[in-house]
């Protein structure tokens, strides 16, 4: 157990509808990741949240949104969905924001967009 | 953007042998690295890391080798077991921030 929950384990929705899923960090972790990963594309970032403020953007489409909130769990919100957008969605946490050090991931959340 | 890369898609070795999975990347500004291991069903799970100060990192079963002239990272795990059977991802990050940039994954399968 990494000690990062996210929920719900599996998700499945309508194309158009929104979605939103949760993160609860490590506890002390300050830095929440977000991360999409599907069979085509690998694990690719998505956005990171540190202590409540956006602190880097990746691969993140406009229809998607996130934020962390102060007790630093974050949510991540994916609207307009589109067949594509199925995939695993992972949340990563880590102490801090600038140094290299280990992410430790969640389980994940499965989006299926039918 | 970074470039990361994987040799193989899949390794399949015998249980008790050693395996050996590589990396490739491109930028040569990246001083950090990391190999998870991702099982079915879960999420990556940190192995090991290494900082480009360094061209050998051993931990428990595993070594992780970095050769910076030729921009090349391997994973070598020893008397590989059927636990071990996971996908491996590398990941390196440039300095300054954690954001790593993840390679595609090899899927290593131990066969009993």
């Amino acid at each position: 157990d990494s000690g990062v929950t996210q929920t719900p384990k599996h998700l499945i929705t309508a194309t158009g509808q929104r979605v939103t899923l949760r993160c609860s960090p490590r506890s002390g972790d300050l830095s929440v990741y977000w991360y999409q990963q599907s069979l085509d594309q690998g694990l690719q970032f998505l956005i990171q949240y540190y202590n409540g403020e956006e602190r880097a953007k990746g691969n993140i489409l406009e229809r998607f949104s996130a934020q962390q909130f102060p007790d630093l769990h974050s949510e991540l919100n994916l609207s307009s969905l589109e067949l594509g957008d199925s995939a695993l969605y992972f949340c990563a946490s880590s102490p801090d924001s600038t140094a290299n050090t280990e992410a430790f991931f969640g389980q994940g959340t499965r989006l299926t967009v039918v | 953007g970074e470039s990361v890369g994987l040799h193989l898609p899949t390794l399949s070795v015998q249980e008790g042998d050693n395996s050996i999975i590589n990396c490739a990347y491109s930028n040569s500004a990246s001083d950090y690295f990391i190999w998870y291991k991702q099982e079915s069903g879960k999420g990556p799970q940190f192995i090991i890391d290494i900082r480009s100060n360094m061209d050998k990192r051993q931990g428990q079963r595993v070594t992780v080798l970095l050769n910076k002239t030729v921009k090349h990272l391997s994973l070598q795990i020893a008397a590989t077991q059927p636990g071990d059977s996971a996908v491996y991802f590398c990941a390196l990050s440039p300095g300054g921030s954690y954001i790593p940039t993840f390679g595609r994954g090899t899927s290593l399968i131990v066969h009993p």
